[in-house]
């Protein structure tokens, strides 16, 4: 079974780091991209952030670039979210999903079930 | 940044019903698009792809249209179990979302 687990969320301080960890299993993880997408309580979706199969490429949201990086252990099958000077509206839940290509083009397919971060 | 433009933000039908839901790139895409559900608590699930293409498993009374700028998404004959956000999200450059349709039961 595809699955992807994330691990990390919790209540930190405005200004404060977190790193989000995410677990995948089920498939080849090195063939495919891997995404952050978060929800804000009660709103729509944001794409956050994306790193390519290989880890060569990485894109982010103008909203998160300069305090965010993604990054992945191809030999641990786990892409991570570190999250630096973190502002009350980063507050939401973080999703990592699985993209299917090896890049940000084409559809997340597998999402795993979120991890909720609070700033305040 | 590439802006998706959902209508409406929501709808209330009947069981049956057809339902569709608008979207719009504030510029050409091509057909790189897609369409998620989001049921309440629950993370999203993939449904249409690439604008018309659908995902394995998901029922056939979903359904997909549109290139350019212009998508539409369908439900040939709205269940109970549909009530759910639906939100269109576009690859061409780096992803963004629709605001989102929640749909509800009349």
């Amino acid at each position: 079974e595809v699955q992807l687990l994330e691990s990390g969320g919790g209540l930190v301080q405005p200004g404060g780091s977190l790193r989000l960890s995410c677990a995948a299993s089920g498939f080849t993880f090195t063939s495919y991209a891997l995404s952050w997408v978060r929800q804000a309580p009660g709103k729509g979706l944001e794409w956050v952030a994306t790193i390519s199969d290989g880890g060569g490429s990485r894109y982010y949201a103008e909203s998160v670039r300069g305090r965010f990086t993604i990054s992945r252990d191809n030999s641990k099958n786990t892409v991570d979210l570190q999250m630096n000077s973190l502002r009350v509206e980063d507050t939401a839940v973080y999703y990592c999903v699985k993209g299917r290509y090896i890049n940000y083009r084409g559809a997340a397919d597998v999402w795993g079930q979120g991890t909720m971060v609070t700033v305040s | 940044d590439i802006q998706m433009t959902q209508s409406p933000s929501s709808l209330s039908a009947s069981v049956g019903d057809r339902v569709t839901i608008a979207c719009q790139a504030s510029q050409h895409i091509r057909n790189y698009l897609n369409w998620y559900q989001q049921k309440p608590g629950k993370a999203p699930k993939l449904l249409i792809y690439d604008a018309s293409n659908l995902e394995t498993g998901v029922p056939s009374r979903f359904s997909g249209s549109g290139s350019g700028t212009d998508f539409t998404f369908t439900i040939s004959s709205l269940q109970p179990e549909d009530i759910a956000t639906y939100y269109c999200q576009q690859y061409d450059t780096l992803p963004t979302f629709g605001q989102g349709t929640r749909v509800e039961i009349k």
